[in-house]
């Protein structure tokens, strides 16, 4: 079991340009879930997926945000056009559909907009 | 509307002092209710987890839960703390009938003093 992995750890970047990050779930883990989290905040829900489908959205995902899981494992969340207030800390968790629900997360991605 | 309430953003307790962190929550469905700990630039670690049964819940390093199902409590306690303990908690609630997204507290930053 090696854990959620996320890549970059950090990411710099200037206002406008467009950035991608990615998330390795555990191998066995059907669900996978996005939060960001900013300073001195827990992390609020982004978006998730059962396998490669992606069942829910929260509002705080704008049309600039956009997730997948083409193939059911690894997932990409990618932000275009950034803007200040992007910066955050994005986390991915995963979790086994049957187990009740305990969800395992990566180290996180921590983007600073420019 | 889900939420979770912690009210002690900042506790600072001596080393070998007895610890209690608080964690309200208003859920509509049953909840699941989990705490988790995380260490600057690290990743979030599962403490424990309540889903049903015993209203004591027994987790890692010494840390114990109680759910209070009168009081929309599950506060964290730890009878003896130590100096690795300093890190931030998050209390998080979860349901399966919401998809599983964790609605997370704001934190309690925990220092020890030797």
């Amino acid at each position: 079991d090696t854990g959620v992995s996320q890549d970059p750890r950090h990411k710099i970047t200037k206002r406008g340009q467009n950035v991608t990050f990615r998330c390795d779930p555990i191998s066995e883990h059907n669900r996978l879930y996005w939060y960001r989290q900013t300073l001195g905040q827990g992390p609020e829900f982004l978006t998730y997926f059962q396998n490669e489908a992606q069942l829910e959205k929260s509002r705080l995902l704008s049309d600039r945000f956009s997730a997948e899981r083409p193939k059911g494992s690894f997932s990409t969340l990618e932000i275009q056009r950034t803007e200040q207030g992007d910066s955050a800390t994005y986390l991915c968790a995963s979790t086994q559909t049957e187990s009740p629900d305990t969800q395992y997360f990566g180290p996180g991605t921590r983007l600073t907009v420019l | 509307a889900q939420s979770v309430t912690q009210p002690d953003i900042h506790i600072t307790v001596s080393e070998g002092a007895s610890l209690e962190l608080r964690c309200n929550y208003s859920y509509g469905a049953t909840p699941y209710l989990f705490w988790y700990v995380q260490s600057p630039g690290q990743g979030l670690q599962l403490l424990l987890k309540y889903f049903s049964g015993d209203t004591l819940v027994q987790g890692i390093k010494g840390f114990e839960a109680e759910f209070k199902r009168s009081q929309s409590s599950f506060n964290l306690r730890k009878p003896s703390v130590h100096w690795s303990d300093a890190a931030e908690y998050f209390c998080a609630v979860g349901a399966r009938n919401t998809g599983n997204q964790f609605y997370f507290g704001t934190g309690t930053s925990l220092t020890v003093i030797p």
